[in-house]
């Protein structure tokens, strides 16, 4: 196990519906990055945090936003969800002064939209 | 884009024999790694080969790279069922915001029949 938790494990949620994922990293992680994949694809990258600034996203519109808070814990929000949101969505944690950039990833979160 | 491919997309071997899987990647790495996913679950990290390194052993696990060709295989020898899985190689960016960031290709999924 990699010591990073999410939660939920599943959600299901409407079109035009809010929902905020949660993450805890793996401790002494100073990094949380987070990813979403669909089915059949590799994961995709939607932003990263580090200490608690927004580091950089990818191609992913402003209604994809997120937190994170001074233990390490991450949060990823999501506004006015869209049928294409349904995706397995995963946080990874790292320790960004090192030069391995290895990431550990938690189990993700299945979002379902309907 | 830096994304890497895998190659094949699919696989379906027999308990006992090997699994090659390889990765292709358009840019400068300092590292190459590789993932499994069980079933849209989360990634596990398998092995880190650095770009200074041409071959790594883990286990049954065997990686090779060859930056001049900007590739790389995963070979896992003698397979059970429980490799049965997705596997993806990922590349992380070196430079700019999000450094560290993995970029992944769409994977492999490997199938093992007993």
């Amino acid at each position: 196990e990699t010591g990073v938790t999410q939660s939920p494990t599943h959600l299901i949620k409407t079109r035009g519906q809010q929902v905020t994922l949660r993450c805890s990293s793996q401790s002494g992680h100073n990094t949380v990055s987070w990813y979403q994949q669909a089915l059949g694809q590799g994961p995709q990258f939607i932003f990263q945090y580090y200490r608690e600034e927004e580091n950089g996203r990818g191609n992913f519109p402003p209604r994809f936003s997120g937190l994170q808070f001074p233990n390490y814990s991450s949060e990823l929000n999501v506004n006015a969800l869209e049928l294409d949101d349904s995706a397995l969505y995963l946080c990874a944690s790292s320790w960004t002064s090192g030069s391995s950039y290895e990431q550990y990833f938690g189990p993700g979160t299945r979002l379902t939209v309907t | 884009s830096q994304q890497g491919e895998e190659d094949p997309q699919a696989l379906s071997i027999q308990e006992g024999e090997n699994a090659t899987m390889n990765c292709s990647y358009k840019t400068s790495i300092n590292n190459l790694q590789w993932y499994r996913q069980n079933s849209g679950r989360g990634l596990v990290h398998l092995i880190l080969i650095r770009s200074n390194e041409r071959e790594k052993h883990s286990g049954r696990l065997r990686v090779t790279l060859d930056t001049s060709k900007k590739s790389s295989s995963l070979l896992i020898t003698a397979s059970r069922a429980a490799d049965t899985a997705s596997y993806f190689c990922a590349t992380p960016r070196l430079r700019g915001s999000t450094l560290g960031r993995l970029y992944f290709g769409r994977g492999t999924q490997l199938t093992v029949w007993p």
